[in-house]
C-alpha cells in the first residue's frame, strides 16, 4: 500500500513566522503535490514536483514555496505566515505514466495562523 | 480552461441509494475519479473509470459516464452511516500530472 504522511496533523502558528510542512511518501512517486482545501471552494493546487529539485506553480502559489531535496520528500514553506493562510494542507503522490494516474493523498495538516 | 462542478449536499436514509452527480468541462479527460473524505481525514480514492467506459461497478459503487453530456454519477447502493463524508469528483488529462477536482459533495446519511 502507498504511504504518504504529514509531518503534523494539527499546527498552531503567528502572523509573521515562517512555517514547514513535510510530506514523505514511500513509494518512489515521481510526481508530488501541495493542495490547499478551504470550505466552499474544494481542492486548490499550490505547487507540484515532477522530479527532485523540480516544481511547478499551481494555481495559488502566492504566498508559498516548495523544496523537493529527495525523491520522497516534498516540502511547503510559507515564508511569513499570514491569517488568510488558516486553512487544511494536504500532500499526495503519484507515479508518473500510471496506469491510471492515481494520485495518494496524505492525513492532511489542519494550520492556524494567529 | 477545465472545470469540474457538483452539488454540494446530499442527504439520504441509511439503506437507501445515494447518487452523486458531476459534471466537468473538458472533452480530452483520460480518467474520472471519485474520491472521499472522512471528516478530519486526507482524501481516499473510492474509483476511478477511464474516459472510454460507460460504466464501472465495484461492490456497493456504480460509477456511469456520459461522455456526450460530459456527466459522471456515483451510485452507492444500500447506503450506511459510515458512507458520510465529502465525496470528490476528479479528472485527470493524458499527458498532465495533475488534476482538477470539484468542490466536493456533502453526503449525510441518517438512520
Amino acid at each position: 500500500d502507498v504511504k504518504v504522511t504529514q509531518s503534523s496533523r494539527y499546527l498552531v502558528k503567528r502572523t509573521g513566522e515562517k512555517v514547514f510542512l513535510e510530506c514523505v511518501q514511500d513509494m518512489d512517486h515521481e510526481n508530488m503535490f501541495w493542495y490547499r482545501q478551504d470550505p466552499g471552494l474544494g481542492l486548490r493546487l499550490i505547487y507540484f514536483s515532477y522530479d527532485v529539485k523540480m516544481k511547478e506553480k499551481g494555481d495559488i502559489p502566492e504566498g508559498y514555496s516548495v523544496s523537493r531535496e529527495k525523491k520522497e520528500r516534498f516540502s511547503l514553506i510559507l515564508e511569513s505566515a499570514s491569517t488568510n493562510q488558516t486553512s487544511m494542507y494536504l500532500c499526495a503522490s503519484m507515479e508518473a505514466g500510471g496506469p491510471q494516474e492515481t494520485q495518494y493523498f496524505g492525513p492532511g495538516t489542519r494550520l492556524l495562523v494567529l | 480552461g477545465e472545470d469540474v462542478e457538483q452539488s454540494l449536499f446530499l442527504s439520504v436514509r441509511e439503506g437507501d441509494s445515494s447518487v452523486i452527480n458531476c459534471t466537468y468541462t473538458d472533452s480530452s479527460s483520460t480518467y474520472l475519479y471519485w474520491y472521499k473524505q472522512e471528516p478530519g481525514a486526507g482524501l481516499q480514492l473510492l474509483t476511478y473509470i477511464f474516459s472510454n467506459m460507460d460504466m464501472k461497478q465495484d461492490q456497493r459503487l456504480t460509477v456511469l459516464l456520459n461522455k456526450k453530456d460530459k456527466h459522471l454519477s456515483l451510485r452507492i447502493a444500500d447506503t450506511q452511516t459510515g458512507d458520510s463524508a465529502i465525496y470528490f469528483c476528479a479528472e485527470s488529462i493524458q499527458g498532465y500530472s495533475t488534476l482538477t477536482f470539484g468542490k466536493g459533495t456533502m453526503l449525510l446519511v441518517s438512520p
